[in-house]
């Protein structure tokens, strides 16, 4: 499986800020995703990152709020824009292979004041 | 949408005995069926996972089985050890490449 490394892997932020989370996998993957993990909770699908295209968002999770950029097949970018305590959780992404496996990384685990 | 449930929430077995997790979903689509391992502070880690055209896989210790007519299936976990404590979380997949649906996770607690 595909070694996937995520940075930073915890942040304290303060509310109103913004923090780009980055995901790094040692081979090129065509299917990449976000999801969030709520304290003591499931994972939850935020978007698929596009290589080249604009991200494909789930319901209830808009752009303006967490823009995507998946500049190669190798990384993608996770922004959470103007943040609030609500936004404390953990942000993990996953890479997706050919035979409906899907791998994830390490976790964000992020803490807004 | 697709709905999965996960039962128990929580288990305690001694070291040694058996663990049993349950998922059901909703969508007759679903054709694929991981089970996932979190350890405390670290990403979901694949441990096995099945197609629908089968009904039960194995590796080693554990097992997982499939009943596409009854849209449930289970994981099996036998002659646990502490290092088996962990959350466990089902999901089910329609297609290559599309989302995950997970089920709410149980805490899995071994006893030694």
């Amino acid at each position: 499986s595909a070694v996937i490394s995520q940075k930073p892997s915890r942040d304290i932020c303060q509310r109103g800020t913004s923090l780009t989370i980055q995901c790094q996998v040692d081979s090129q993957v065509t299917m990449m995703f976000w999801y969030r993990q709520q304290p003591g909770q499931s994972l939850t699908l935020i978007a698929t990152a596009n290589q080249g295209s604009e991200a494909t968002y789930e319901s209830g999770f808009v752009i303006d709020k967490f823009p995507i950029s998946r500049p190669n097949l190798t990384f993608s970018t996770l922004t959470v824009s103007n943040m609030s305590p609500e936004d404390s959780s953990i942000y993990l992404c996953s890479v997706g292979t050919a035979y409906n496996e899907q791998f994830f990384g390490p976790g964000t685990r992020l803490t807004v004041l | 949408g697709e709905n999965v449930e996960q039962h128990p929430s929580t288990l305690s077995v001694q070291e040694g005995d058996s663990a049993v997790i349950k998922c059901t979903y909703s969508d007759s689509a679903s054709n694929y069926f991981p089970w996932y391992k979190q350890e405390l502070g670290k990403g979901p880690q694949l441990i096995i996972d099945i197609r629908s055209n089968v009904g039960e896989k194995k590796d080693q210790r554990i097992a997982v089985t499939l009943n596409k007519t009854a849209k449930h299936f289970s994981l099996h976990i036998t002659e646990t050890q502490p290092e088996d404590s962990a959350v466990y979380f089902c999901a089910t997949q329609k297609t290559s490449g599309s989302r995950l649906t997970f089920g709410e996770g149980t805490q899995l607690t071994v006893n030694p």
